[in-house]
């Protein structure tokens, strides 16, 4: 099994660019979840979709950021106009069907580097 | 608000000792608990999780500990080795929402020869 993937693994933008991550999740899995990573709040979930809906979207910091899975096997998560307090480690997970508390796997996520 | 707190930004622990890793929450909703381990340039893998019904949980040489009355958990390490210099997370869900977790700032561990 390949793991969650995601790309890419770097990215470097101005101010004002649109952003775009992507994540395709482990094969069989049907929750995906985007978490954002920063030192002085560590992970925090912005959102998550269950066979492709999205469930909760509360954590997505502002109208800025948005999250697509058109289908099983891909994810985007957008962010327009990108700001430097964007910058932080993204990061993408999946689980499985296999019951409530099914550990998710994370992919290596994309560092965001807004300047 | 932070709901999961991990107060100890870094913890040295020299090879062969225990490492002793601690993690507070606030939520009295959460009844699941698990640490992941996260090494530099990669997502972080699940360790080891617990369940509100038990306070203690062992796989190796990782046991988690759960006080629910002090809503507080432990990870312990041992011994620890220098391949488990990593950070932890500290994260905890609750029934109905099981998958969503809330994790914590994380703690860097070092282990030392």
């Amino acid at each position: 099994d390949a793991g969650v993937i995601q790309s890419p693994r770097h990215e470097v933008t101005e101010m004002g660019q649109e952003v775009t991550l992507r994540c395709k999740p482990i094969s069989g899995h049907n929750s995906l979840f985007w978490y954002r990573q920063t030192m002085m709040r560590g992970l925090e979930l912005l959102i998550y979709f269950n066979n492709n809906v999205p469930i909760d979207d509360s954590g997505m910091p502002e109208d800025r950021f948005s999250a697509k899975m058109p289908n099983a096997s891909f994810s985007t998560l957008k962010i327009q106009p990108s700001e430097p307090r964007d910058s932080a480690v993204y990061f993408c997970a999946s689980s499985g069907p296999t019951g409530a508390y099914s550990p998710l796997h994370f992919g290596n996520g994309t560092r965001l580097t807004v300047t | 608000d932070q709901q999961v707190k991990q107060n100890s930004p870094s913890l040295s622990v020299q090879e062969g000792r225990i490492s002793i890793l601690n993690c507070d929450y606030t939520n009295s909703m959460f009844d699941y608990f698990l640490w992941y381990k996260k090494y530099p340039a990669e997502g972080p893998t699940f360790l080891i999780s617990i369940s509100s019904i038990k306070d203690k949980n062992e796989d190796g040489r990782f046991t988690v500990f759960l006080n629910k009355s002090a809503k507080h958990l432990s990870l312990h390490i041992v011994p620890s080795q220098p391949g488990d210099s990593a950070v932890y997370f500290c994260a905890a869900s609750a029934t109905g929402t099981a998958s969503k977790l809330t994790f914590g700032t994380g703690t860097r561990l070092q282990v030392t020869l």
